[in-house]
């Protein structure tokens, strides 16, 4: 069946550091592709998403791109933040809504 | 957009006795599920809530333990029944508006 596998974590970077948090999927077809992120004491939050190979998902700073021949979705931010400290998850869905998700990556930012 | 309250947001439970966890959502939505966080570990979906319907279970869960109701398209209840101290775990569910899956804020159990 369909799988997400995620980097383990945590992730401990200072603050203005490039970030990677590295996401392979398994999948037949072409699923849409997801990262969430859950702040502490939150629930989850769509960062960004992308629909079709070759699609850079962005938001806040944060980029991922849809590589179907490497069957990737690689989390990056050039230069993070103290408030980027969270949990992010990977995830990947069909046309049943139904989310996998992997197991997620802490990142914790130090000033 | 929609916004998804989920309530209790925390609970301390007696083992043998029975949570129910209620999810409401601000606008209709499609589709509604039920996720499972167990301490340290990813998300786990344990049913498509159905509306008017009975939901639909993933491998490992079962209505006994996790009957679930969903009388309408904004609300829908998970019951966590003869509860353990293994169903500690952080519950979830998610309605889907348009192409985007919502989050509530989670439900925390601990079983004693």
């Amino acid at each position: 069946g369909d799988s997400v596998t995620q980097m383990e974590g945590p992730v401990t970077l200072s603050e203005e550091a490039f970030l990677t948090i590295n996401c392979t999927y398994t999948a037949t077809g072409y699923p849409s592709l997801f990262w969430y992120v859950q702040y502490p004491g939150e629930g989850l939050q769509l960062l960004l998403k992308a629909t079709k190979a070759d699609d850079k998902g962005s938001n806040k700073g944060f980029e991922a791109t849809y590589r179907k021949e490497t069957t990737s979705f690689h989390l990056e931010k050039g230069s993070v933040q103290v408030s980027d400290s969270a949990v992010y998850f990977c995830a990947l869905n069909h046309n049943t809504d139904k989310l996998i998700f992997g197991t997620g990556t802490r990142l914790q930012v130090f000033p | 957009s929609a916004v998804i309250s989920q309530k209790p947001s925390r609970d301390i439970c007696q083992r043998g006795t029975s949570l129910t966890i209620q999810c409401q959502v601000d606008s209709q939505v499609t589709m509604m599920f039920w996720y499972r966080q167990q301490p340290g570990q990813s998300l786990t979906l344990i049913a498509t809530a159905n509306q008017g319907s009975e939901a639909t279970y993933e491998s490992g869960f079962v209505i006994d333990k996790f009957p679930i109701s969903r009388p309408n398209l904004t609300f829908s209840t998970l019951t966590v029944s003869n509860m353990s101290p293994e169903d500690s775990s952080i519950y979830l569910c998610s309605g889907v508006w348009g192409t985007e899956a919502f989050f509530g804020q989670g439900t925390r159990l601990t079983v004693v």
